[in-house]
């Protein structure tokens, strides 16, 4: 069981937008700004798409998009590309012993 | 351009032991904290463990603590991962990463395979 939860599938159709959600606790997602999102196609290496809540590294397309409101995290992906088919996850920095907890993962289907 | 490329990987009986490599490039190595994320077969995430610029620092997960040793040669670019005790459950790819200022891990090598047999 992980200790972020997120949606294990969520889908759209190409142009459309969607958002999948991470929800933690206070002591992770709700006390930190420190809240990061990774794009991982099959066989591949994870890959850095948000960091710091909101913050997109240089190279990511700006229709990915990222949020926070108290426990829960969000990532929006806007103007849904067939490429955007993968899994996504959410991490968070924790004051537990644990230093980064990790989401269970979204497979998103781009139909 | 940022590379990081694991080795060592493989598979192991449970109890035994095994030594991964990360050879880093295109960035001052020393200039960064650095970290395994391990990954188990049709699973998520989970973080493994950390290492400050200088060595002088080393966090783990639970479930590692005593086994695992994490290290690096700043003057090599290269860090290890010596992993004895090994069981079952920690058979997963191993990823190393860097680790950026707000606990991201902005850059991922392609991952080495430890399979730990029963």
């Amino acid at each position: 069981q992980s200790a972020l939860t997120q949606p294990a599938s969520v889908s759209g159709s190409p142009g459309q937008s969607i958002t999948i959600s991470c929800t933690g606790a206070s002591s992770d997602v709700g006390g930190y700004n420190y809240v990061s999102w990774y794009q991982q196609h099959p066989g591949k290496a994870p890959k850095l798409m948000i960091y710091e809540v909101s913050n997109r590294p240089s190279g990511v397309s700006n229709r990915f998009s990222g949020s926070k409101s108290g426990n829960t995290a969000s990532l929006t992906i806007s103007g849904l590309q067939a490429e955007d088919e993968a899994d996504y996850y959410c991490s968070s920095y924790t004051s537990t012993s644990t230093y980064v907890v990790f989401g269970g993962g979204t497979k998103l289907t781009v139909l | 351009e940022v590379q990081l490329v694991e080795s060592g990987g493989g598979l192991v009986q449970s109890g035994g032991s095994l030594r991964l490599s990360c050879a880093a490039s295109g960035f001052t190595f020393s200039s960064y904290w650095m970290t395994w994320v391990r990954q188990a077969p049709g699973k998520g995430l989970e973080w493994v463990a950390n290492i400050k610029q200088d060595g002088s620092e080393k966090y783990y997960v639970d479930s590692v603590k005593g086994r695992f040793t994490f290290s690096r040669d700043n003057a090599k670019n290269s860090l290890y991962l010596q992993m004895n005790s090994l069981r079952a459950e920690d058979t997963a790819v191993y990823y190393c990463a860097r680790l950026g200022d707000y606990a991201q891990f902005d850059y991922w090598g392609q991952g080495a395979l430890v399979t730990v047999s029963s």
